[in-house]
């Protein structure tokens, strides 16, 4: 069975970074074809894709926040982290880790983990 | 970037109802649609995927259609536990993916 579940601060302050850890296990993030990425949903708002990681280390971000974002994996750890750097209260959402499997550049994410909330308020 | 238009945002419907939700990508984005539910305080159920394909579990009562830009979700007889919002989302454009804004189906 596979399970992905996020953990990291519930609050930051503004111009702060923020770490997010997406802790998986049911498969290994080595196998081809297997992709994490990070999607958020500010409070009452639409999905919106932030940054993958696949099998072979490629890292793709959204191009509105590239420059903030910094993806990696521990296959190791079964671990998947998400950096977001200078936060600010536009941010504040509950962040969410899928797997993309199969083909991951033509798959849908499936599954989700549960979130987690993050503030941004000083 | 494949913008996706949702419509309606929301409706109401009762019990028993057929109802169907659309999603427009703004360029053709051949089957590569995935539909999801959300339920407040969860994170999105996979439904649908390769815009026609029920995700194993998922029950009969829902359907996808559609390819290029114009696609639907259909509910052929809305139940209770179907109370939730829809997103629609293409991963034709990789490494670029995008949602719709969704529709959220309340009970009349």
């Amino acid at each position: 069975q596979v399970t992905l579940r996020e953990s990291g601060p519930a609050l930051v302050k503004p111009t702060q970074t923020l770490t997010l850890t997406c802790t998986f296990s049911g498969f290994s993030l080595s196998t081809s074809g297997m992709c994490v990425s990070w999607i958020r949903q500010p409070p009452g708002k639409a999905l919106e894709w932030l940054a993958l990681i696949d099998w072979d280390d490629d890292k793709y971000y959204s191009t509105s926040l590239k420059t903030r974002l910094t993806i990696s994996k521990d296959t190791s750890k079964n671990q998947v982290v998400l950096t977001m750097t200078n936060m600010d209260p536009v941010d504040t959402a509950t962040y969410y880790c899928a797997l993309l499997s199969g083909s991951c550049y033509s798959s849908p994410f499936d599954p989700w983990g549960q979130g987690t909330l993050v503030t941004v308020s000083s | 970037a494949i913008r996706m238009t949702q419509s309606p945002s929301s409706f109401s419907a009762s019990t028993g109802d057929r109802v169907t939700i659309t999603c427009r990508a703004s360029q053709g984005i051949s089957s590569y649609l995935a539909w999801y539910q959300q339920k407040p305080g969860k994170a999105p159920k996979l439904l649908i995927y390769a815009a026609s394909t029920l995700q194993s579990g998922v029950p009969s009562r829902f359907s996808g259609s559609g390819s290029g830009t114009d696609f639907t979700l259909t509910i052929s007889c809305l139940q209770s536990e179907d109370f939730a919002t829809y997103y629609c989302q293409q991963y034709y454009s990789y490494p670029t993916w995008t949602f719709g804004q969704g529709t959220k189906v309340e009970i009349k």
